[in-house]
């Protein structure tokens, strides 16, 4: 079975730096889907960014990158430029090859931002 | 666009009373899911529907069930609800396409005393 482990519980960064949130899983599929999303307060979840396995590219979404390193399993989020509004939780998610059969998604527990003025 | 959608947003109940949580979403989407949020244990699946009129058990079903009622809704509930299902209940739904990202409705935060 999958799992997906972000082993940092909080983050702090100041305004206007660079953090990095960590994520790793495990796998014994080739071809797979990652996701960070961000919960702010309002409690709402919003995808911040994707990543399909079989992509080399890391994928970017303005201030928010991704390092996806396929063989170690490891799929950090970069947040440069850091702003207020970044505070919130952040978790990360792993799904399945749709032709797996599984419609499931793994998350991981969460990574708390706070972001210091 | 409403997108998902879920009612209540908040709701308390007594140990062994019931009640159905409702999601709607109007995107035509195939798959909903509901999800439990507790503190430090990330979203945990309760039940999914791949398609209208399929269901299946998620991570943690026991103490719910669930109802496709149509393409657009899918309830989910507790017949007899106990304290350790104190929690924010999530309902999020995902449609065709290769991007395979879940869209989220706003939460339920359920107490059972």
């Amino acid at each position: 079975a999958q799992t997906v482990t972000q082993s940092q519980p909080e983050m702090s960064v100041q305004e206007a730096e660079t953090v990095t949130l960590s994520c790793t899983y495990d796998t014994s599929e080739s071809d797979y889907y990652l996701f960070w999303y961000k919960q702010p307060p309002s409690r709402q979840m919003i995808l911040v960014i994707r990543q399909e396995a079989y992509k080399q590219q890391n994928a970017t979404e303005n201030r928010f990158s991704v390092n996806f390193q396929k063989a170690a399993k490891s799929f950090s989020l970069k947040i440069s430029d850091s702003q207020l509004g970044d505070a919130a939780m952040y978790f990360c998610a792993y799904r399945s090859n749709p032709f797996s059969g599984t419609y499931k998604y793994i998350f991981g527990t969460g990574t708390r931002l706070k972001v210091l003025a | 666009n409403a997108g998902v959608t879920q009612t209540p947003k908040f709701q308390v109940l007594k140990t062994g009373q019931s009640m159905t949580l409702q999601c709607a979403q109007d995107m035509n989407h195939n798959s909903m899911y509901w999800y439990r949020q507790d503190p430090g244990m990330g979203l945990r699946l309760i039940y999914y529907s791949a398609s209208e009129g399929t269901t299946d058990k998620g991570e943690v079903p026991n103490g719910y069930n669930v109802s496709r009622l149509n393409k657009r809704e899918f309830s989910l509930r507790l017949e007899s609800a106990a304290p350790s299902q104190t929690s924010v209940y999530f309902c999020a739904s995902r449609g065709q396409g290769n991007t395979y990202e879940q869209y989220f409705g706003p939460g339920t935060r359920l107490t059972v005393t």
